[in-house]
């Protein structure tokens, strides 16, 4: 079974632009979720999405949105970008239906602002 | 909400040493609190998992232990051997609520031979 897939890999961009990141989840998996992970900070959870409606969303400001598709696939976009913004953003996928809530990671999309 | 704090952020062992890094939380709500292995470089990947009804969860030489009362939970890595050197992080997750994943910091575990 193919694991969870992100895209790019690496990604540099300059300030004030904005990013669009891809997550393929693992087949039959149907909740998506996306963090960003920084040296500083850890893992922070952005948001989640489950059959296509976001069902949860973490502390971070509007400019980082996302969406996912009837296929489950999942993108963020992050626009107009800040210095603050370089990290590993990564994408996890699980079941999410009963008591199975067992996350698979990307390997992340590493963002460099400059 | 939730708030998940890790110690220590570093540790530096012998190869054939025990391991433990603690974790606290503070929303009661939490029941599951699973375990991942960071290699650098490389995903997170879920090494063990516990929740609420159980203390104690062993696979091989990696075992948690939950103390609901006290709101921490600890992973311990018996003899320790070298490809155990990675980032570990903790987390807490409330299942039955919002599913807000809280991460720990991490810990840096250095295995040397």
């Amino acid at each position: 079974k193919a694991g969870v897939t992100q895209t790019p890999r690496y990604l540099i961009k300059t300030r004030g632009q904005q990013v669009t990141l891809s997550c393929s989840p693992i087949s039959g998996h149907r909740s998506v979720s996306w963090y960003q992970q920084t040296p500083g900070q850890g893992l922070q959870f952005l948001f989640e999405y489950f059959s296509e409606t976001q069902r949860n969303k973490g502390n971070f400001p509007g400019r980082f949105s996302g969406r996912q598709f009837s296929n489950s696939r999942s993108e963020m976009n992050v626009s107009t970008l800040e210095l603050g913004d370089s990290a590993l953003y990564l994408c996890a996928s699980s079941f999410r239906t009963g008591i199975n809530e067992k996350l698979f990671f990307g390997s992340g999309t590493q963002l460099s602002v400059l | 909400g939730e708030n998940v704090e890790q110690h220590p952020s570093t540790l530096s062992v012998q190869e054939g040493d025990s391991a433990v890094i603690k974790c606290t939380y503070s929303d009661s709500a939490s029941n599951y609190f699973p375990w991942y292995k960071q290699e650098l470089g490389k995903r997170p990947q879920l090494i063990i998992d516990i929740r609420s009804n159980v203390g104690e969860k062993k696979d091989q030489r990696i075992a948690v232990t939950l103390n609901k009362t006290a709101k921490h939970f600890s992973l311990h890595i018996t003899e320790t051997q070298p490809e155990d050197s990675a980032v570990y992080f903790c987390a807490a997750i409330a299942t039955g609520g919002s599913y807000i994943p809280t991460f720990g910091r991490g810990t840096s575990l250095i295995v040397h031979p």
